[in-house]
């Protein structure tokens, strides 16, 4: 069965850098493109970043553009969210999902905490 | 960026009820467009897709239309295990955008 597993988040102060990983498994991770999500505390969703099957496309938010980078491993089945200069504004859960095709999301992880204070 | 309009923000209703949840977007986009229900603390669960396809394992009672700018989700028959919050998707323009969300109580 399809499995999404998270990692990575915890407390960190302003300014500082975080890696998310999301680690895949019962499917075949590079055939899909993967997508980020994120969930601010009792607040709604909103879309992060995309990254296509190989590697070679990606777009991000304009919220995190410049500051946020999507990336995968394909041969570890792991989708990466390097975050740099993080700001309050950024905490949230943040979710991965998989893109069965077209924007698709059809499974998510459980997602990982990132709280951002000092 | 494409600006999804959901409504209503939130929904009172009994087991039984039928309901219905729209989203509105800012301009077309055909037909790209995903509900999704989800649970306190969960990850969100997809419902439907394509605006009207009912994703494999999700109850009859979910249905959705529309087309365009103009699209509902109704559940035919509330049950208890439905409350919960949903939202809409769409996946026609980068970046994607979610609406605000419908919080579904008793």
């Amino acid at each position: 069965q399809v499995q999404l597993v998270e990692s990575g988040g915890g407390v960190i102060q302003p300014g500082r850098s975080l890696r998310l990983s999301c680690a895949a498994s019962g499917f075949s991770f590079s055939d899909y493109a993967m997508h980020w999500v994120r969930q601010a505390p009792g607040k709604g969703l909103e879309w992060v970043a995309v990254l296509s099957y190989d590697g070679g496309t990606k777009y991000h938010a304009d919220s995190v553009k410049g500051r946020f980078t999507i990336s995968r491993d394909n041969s570890r089945a792991t989708l990466f969210l390097q975050m740099n200069g993080l700001t309050p504004e950024d905490t949230a859960l943040y979710f991965c999902a998989r893109d069965v095709a077209a924007n698709h999301l059809d499974y998510w992880g459980q997602g990982t905490l990132v709280t951002v204070s000092s | 960026d494409i600006q999804m309009t959901q409504s209503p923000s939130s929904l009172s209703a009994s087991v039984g009820d039928r309901v219905t949840i729209t989203c509105r977007a800012s301009q077309g986009i055909r037909n790209d467009l995903s509900w999704y229900q989800q649970k306190l603390g969960k990850a969100p669960k997809r419902l439907i897709y394509a605006a009207s396809s009912l994703q494999s394992g999700v109850p009859s009672r979910f249905s959705g239309s529309g087309s365009g700018t103009e699209f509902t989700l109704t559940i035919s028959s509330l049950q208890p295990e439905d409350f919960a919050t949903y939202y809409c998707l769409q996946q026609n323009l980068y970046p994607l955008t979610f609406g605000q969300g419908t919080r579904l109580e008793i």
